[in-house]
């Protein structure tokens, strides 16, 4: 069975600091791994992916994610952090061996402070 | 740019009612997935569909049942809705070709409030 864990409930950053939201997966086999940002009472949007290649992937907004099999984290991280991000960051994970089904992390909620 | 339409927005029901919500996806995206959000929770995967047919089943309570029609559309009927059924619904959608690689596209959510 597939999980998610994001350990952290919130992360608290000064904007124009860079930040860390992190996320650890399990899979019984690859895994498929997912950063997504939902805004109160909106739907989530995705932010970026890691299929398969560059351990780094660059998605939207600035953000970023690093791909670590040996840790089986997926860590979003941003260089520079805006007001305008804080939201809640949820990571997902989907079983490459098959199946549609996307598990998603309890998600972390990112505040950044002016 | 088009995006998943979800319908109603928000919704209110009594107990043991019924209710359905329906969800139209992006054009020609053929893979239509249902997520369950409670307040302050993680999305759970309920079910979703690959070109009409179901694909995957999470914990959708047997109360429940939905489908995937011709033109790709998606309706998620709950009978029985308990108090524990409120809850905001959100439907996904993913395009062709990699049913498995792609990102999901969410619609904006139904809020369903079971009184």
């Amino acid at each position: 069975a597939q999980s998610v864990a994001q350990p952290e409930d919130q992360v608290n950053v000064a904007e124009g600091n860079p930040l860390t939201v992190k996320c650890t997966y399990s899979v019984s086999g690859n895994p498929y791994l997912f950063w997504y940002v939902q805004y109160p009472n909106r739907g989530l949007q995705f932010l970026l992916k890691y299929i398969t290649g560059d351990n780094l992937v660059k998605g939207s907004y600035g953000f970023e994610a690093e791909f670590n099999k040996s840790q089986t984290s997926f860590h979003l991280k941003k260089p520079s952090a805006l007001v305008s991000d804080s939201a809640l960051y949820f990571c997902a994970v989907r079983d490459a061996t098959g199946g549609f089904k996307t598990i998603f992390g309890a998600g972390t909620r990112l505040f950044v402070k002016a | 740019a088009a995006g998943v339409i979800q319908s109603p927005r928000h919704l209110i029901k009594e107990k043991r009612e019924t209710a359905t919500l329906k969800c139209y996806p992006i054009p020609r995206h053929d893979t239509v997935y249902w997520y369950q959000q409670g307040p302050g929770q993680d999305p759970q995967f309920l079910i979703s569909f690959y070109e009409k047919m179901q694909s995957d089943k999470g914990s959708i309570p047997d109360r429940f049942s939905a489908q995937q029609f011709s033109d790709y559309h998606s309706e998620l009927n709950m009978s029985s809705l308990e108090l524990g059924d409120s809850a905001l619904y959100f439907c996904a959608s993913s395009p062709p070709g990699e049913p498995n690689t792609g990102e999901l596209f969410f619609g904006e959510g139904s809020r369903l409030t079971v009184l």
